[in-house]
């Protein structure tokens, strides 16, 4: 089955300082890979995405992520946090429109940063 | 840019009422979806759609229903409404074709008294 783990609950960073948040899928084919970031009381907006290609993807907002498959992991990156930045993220494994799944996302549940100035 | 609007951003309800949470999307997209969410739990999917009139339970359906008589809205519906349906609700939307790369709207958050 589907799964996607992130180990870190919750992360405090001191503004400036570089960031990683883990994440890990659990998926039979290539996956399609996201990120997507929430603030307090707010949707999702997305941050990025891996489908095919480059390893290495850049976002929105400094943020990039590196999809390594022998490591099934997905990690999330920004080498100077912002105290903008501190909200929830959320990483998700999608299967494509494909064999019925009518494009369905697998979260995580979530990490949420704070941000110290 | 896409948008997905839902009705309310704050609902409060009591037990028992019927409540009925809207969405609506402008992207034309074909799949709909329905989630709510709770601390340490992440999103779950209630009820998802890929056409007009269709729909399909997602993991936690009990309690819910939806319907999706136009395109471009989905309708969530507590058809008795418990204290144990306080949450965050979140509806998304995302094309039929390709790559499901689904967009948000901004959240319901209903108490039920």
């Amino acid at each position: 089955a589907q799964s996607v783990t992130q180990p870190d609950i919750h992360i405090t960073v001191s503004e400036g300082a570089s960031l990683e948040l883990r994440c890990n899928y659990s998926y039979g084919a290539t996956p399609y890979l996201f990120w997507y970031v929430q603030s307090p009381g707010q949707g999702l907006q997305l941050l990025l995405k891996y489908f095919s290609g480059d390893t290495l993807v850049q976002g929105i907002k400094g943020f990039e992520a590196e999809f390594k498959r022998s490591q099934s992991s997905f990690n999330l990156r920004k080498p100077s946090v912002h105290w903008s930045d501190a909200a929830e993220y959320f990483c998700a494994v999608g299967t494509g429109n494909y064999g019925g799944s009518q494009g369905n996302l697998i979260f995580g549940k979530g990490t949420k940063l704070s941000v110290k100035p | 840019d896409v948008k997905v609007t839902q009705s309310s951003r704050y609902l409060v309800k009591r037990t028992g009422e019927k409540v009925f949470l809207e969405c609506v999307q402008d992207m034309d997209h074909e799949n709909m979806f329905w989630y709510r969410q709770d601390p340490g739990l992440g999103l779950r999917l209630i009820y998802f759609s890929y056409d007009v009139k269709m729909k399909e339970k997602g993991d936690i359906p009990e309690g819910y229903s939806v319907s999706r008589e136009k395109k471009e809205r989905f309708s969530l519906i507590l058809e008795s409404a418990s204290t144990n349906q306080t949450s965050m609700y979140l509806c998304a939307s995302s094309t039929g074709q390709g790559i499901n790369i689904q967009y948000f709207g901004a959240g319901t958050r209903l108490s039920v008294l």
